[in-house]
């Protein structure tokens, strides 16, 4: 049972555009939200991330924003570049287990 | 400070045999979580060991199985192999269990035939 997802596959936005990535998530224990990114042959690195006692966490081009009522996170780049193309991996952390669930990922492609 | 490293970063078995993977965690780090990922599936959690002690499992078949070391490094292993087994395993570390981030390495490409 997929607790964390993220329903588009793919994403193309061009470059100096907003790139706006979705996850979805069913389980209300999550306490802690982050986002990855991967480029082919390497691990996740982390990106982002916000805590469930906050609405939007921004870093640079990066916001995260959390809608708690509708269990949904969003990740905006503003603006797009083509150094961001990368699969873009969604996380909730349990507060029961300390246990990660990942989405399945989007991969972003910024069209130059 | 050097990242998270895994070993050998490609593998082919054949179906039946058995295969370990290895995962040196970043210095000082002692939390080490694995994880599976496939098309379509994301990182599956498969289990995660902190001072030599398995924490947390995910929803994986016996045949997958794993230990930590005093040195915090860790070793997975699959059993049995089957097609399907084949798939990125990456290996995740953090300083303590209840850290809220994780570092991963760069994976094990594991095929199966």
């Amino acid at each position: 049972d997929q607790q964390v997802k993220q329903n588009s596959p793919s994403l193309s936005v061009q470059e100096g555009r907003i790139s706006i990535l979705n996850c979805d998530y069913t389980n209300s224990m999550f306490d802690y939200f982050l986002w990855y990114k991967k480029y082919p042959a390497e691990g996740p690195t982390f990106l982002i991330s916000i805590s469930s006692i906050k609405d939007k966490n921004e870093d640079g081009r990066f916001t995260v924003f959390l809608n708690k009522s509708a269990k949904h996170l969003s990740l905006h780049i503003v603006p797009s570049q083509p150094g961001d193309s990368a699969v873009y991996f969604c996380a909730a952390r349990s507060n029961t287990g300390n246990q990660f669930y990942f989405g399945t990922g989007t991969s972003l492609t910024v069209i130059p | 400070k050097a990242g998270v490293t895994q070993t050998p970063r490609y593998l082919i078995k054949t179906r039946g045999q058995q295969v370990t993977l290895s995962c040196s965690p970043i210095s000082g780090h002692r939390s080490v979580s694995w994880y599976q990922q496939t098309p379509g599936q994301g990182l599956q959690f498969l289990f995660e060991y902190f001072s030599e002690t398995q924490r947390n499992k995910g929803n994986f078949p016996g045949r997958f199985s794993g230990r930590q070391f005093s040195n915090s490094r860790s070793e997975m292993n699959v059993s049995t192999l089957e097609l399907g087994d084949s798939a990125l395993y990456l290996c995740a570390s953090r300083r303590l269990a209840g850290d809220s981030g994780q570092y991963f390495g760069p994976g094990t490409r594991l095929t199966v035939t």
